[in-house]
């Protein structure tokens, strides 16, 4: 998984905090994948950004979760007022363009107490 | 909705076994992918089927593609204990190509 750079990789916060997951692709690349995967599970898409644009956030909770891909520096992922139930590994995964390999980081393990 | 069906969902064998793990879908895809995820990492892509009735092998793993491409299966041959981990398959969906994943299937190969 070198190139695409997670941080932090394990995040702890009580209920009713904020998480800031970050998401650094691979050089070169300027689209980017958000997802979700809870224990035993596979992968869910939460949302897809291009460099300053979000192209398509329908698998992403309309309350407490935004995501951005600002010009210069990463993409975030943010969840207001987190619950327990926001526990789980979350995934970016970047690409040049569709239909192009996506490359995954390897996560940010989010707990939340 | 497109839904991807893996199974077995665990999967424990002795090392020199064969194993084949299943890839199900009602939907046609495009193109299909098998992952490998290890404990605490993402996962690492192992391979790309695109043509239906399609064969790739990769050292002691075989993908094969189902002639419909509905469905998958990875057979590994002589499984080592540096097979474990988790595999998952998926397929590009939705309007914007992202993966949808199955739920995977944990191998464990014991020595």
């Amino acid at each position: 998984n070198a190139g695409v750079m997670q941080n932090p990789r394990h995040l702890v916060r009580r209920r009713g905090q904020e998480a800031r997951l970050r998401c650094s692709p691979m050089k070169g690349h300027s689209h980017v994948y958000w997802y979700r995967q809870l224990p035993e599970e596979g992968l869910k898409f939460m949302v897809y950004l291009q460099k300053e644009n979000i192209i398509d956030e329908s698998g992403m909770p309309k309350e407490r979760f935004s995501a951005e891909f600002p010009k210069e520096g990463p993409s975030i992922l943010r969840i207001q007022q987190v619950v327990r139930g926001d526990s789980a590994a979350y995934f970016c995964a970047s690409f040049q363009g569709l239909g192009q390999p996506q490359h995954f980081g390897d996560g940010t393990r989010l707990s939340i107490l | 909705t497109q839904l991807l069906e893996q199974s077995p969902q665990f999967l424990s064998i002795q090392e020199g076994e064969n194993l084949t793990v299943y890839c199900n879908s009602s939907s046609v895809f495009s193109s299909l992918q098998w992952y490998r995820q290890e404990p605490g990492e993402g996962p690492v892509l192992l391979v790309t089927v695109v043509t239906g009735g399609e064969v790739k092998k990769l050292k002691r793993l075989t993908f094969q593609f189902g002639d419909a491409r509905k469905d998958s299966s990875l057979h590994i041959t002589a499984a080592q204990p540096g097979d474990t981990g988790l595999y998952l398959c998926a397929g590009r969906g939705g309007s914007q190509g992202n993966l949808i994943f199955g739920k995977g299937t944990k191998l464990s190969v014991k020595p």
